[in-house]
């Protein structure tokens, strides 16, 4: 089972670039969300899709923009990638709302901006 | 934003040993979740815990949530190396997204 299926696992970018980080899940889920991970920082929710169609600022969005292409797909867009945005990023889905269902989550994509 | 404490931030014991993390907030939360992370993985969901004073067993591990939903601990007896990674406690009120504490790190040692 592919589950939350991440794109790509590492990347190196120079500041001022712009990439899109590429998730999907083939789980029927609803709800997906984008976070970033960081040394003693936890993971901080960046954007979320409650349902297909709909996107919402999480924690700390400056920076990123986010597309729900379809049910399965939720992408993420650095426009113009800076250091501080090196960190490792999760793509998670859930059935519906998090609070009441179990999050799956990818492997993860690492991200150095130099 | 919901903010969860966890405690301690990292901790080192030897196999066989028994430990408990803390998950802390000044806010009620209508059901509270632990992860586990391991290194170059994603989360992997452990348990959610959802009425007051609630607790759960899962082999050696022991979640409670507290009575007043603001708190929670992750008990585990006689760690063993498998047991190794990062905790993760999460939360969220009222919103759709789920907000995480910054983890504990564990080292069981052989």
């Amino acid at each position: 089972n592919a589950g939350v299926t991440q794109t790509p696992k590492f990347q190196v970018l120079k500041t001022g670039q712009s990439m899109t980080l590429q998730c999907a899940q083939d789980m029927n889920h609803n709800s997906m969300y984008w976070y970033r991970q960081d040394p003693g920082m936890g993971l901080r929710l960046i954007y979320y899709s409650a349902s297909e169609g709909t996107t919402d600022k999480g924690e700390v969005p400056n920076g990123y923009n986010v597309s729900r292409l379809n049910k399965r797909e939720f992408s993420l867009r650095l426009e113009s990638a800076a250091p501080s945005q090196t960190s490792v990023y999760f793509c998670a889905s859930s059935v519906d709302r998090a609070i009441d269902a179990e999050a799956f989550f990818g492997q993860g994509t690492r991200l150095t901006v130099v | 934003t919901q903010l969860l404490e966890q405690s301690p931030q990292f901790l080192s014991i030897q196999e066989g040993e028994n430990l408990t993390v803390y998950c802390n907030s000044s806010s009620v939360f209508s059901s509270l979740q632990w992860y586990r992370q391991e290194p170059g993985e994603g989360p992997v969901l452990l348990v959610t815990v959802v009425t007051g004073g609630e607790v759960k067993k899962l082999k050696r591990l022991t979640f409670q949530f507290g009575d007043a939903r603001k708190d929670s601990s992750l008990h585990i007896t006689a760690a063993q190396p498998g047991d190794t990674g990062l905790y993760l406690c999460a939360g969220s009120n009222s919103g759709y997204a789920l907000n995480f504490g910054k983890g504990t790190s564990l080292l069981v040692t052989p």
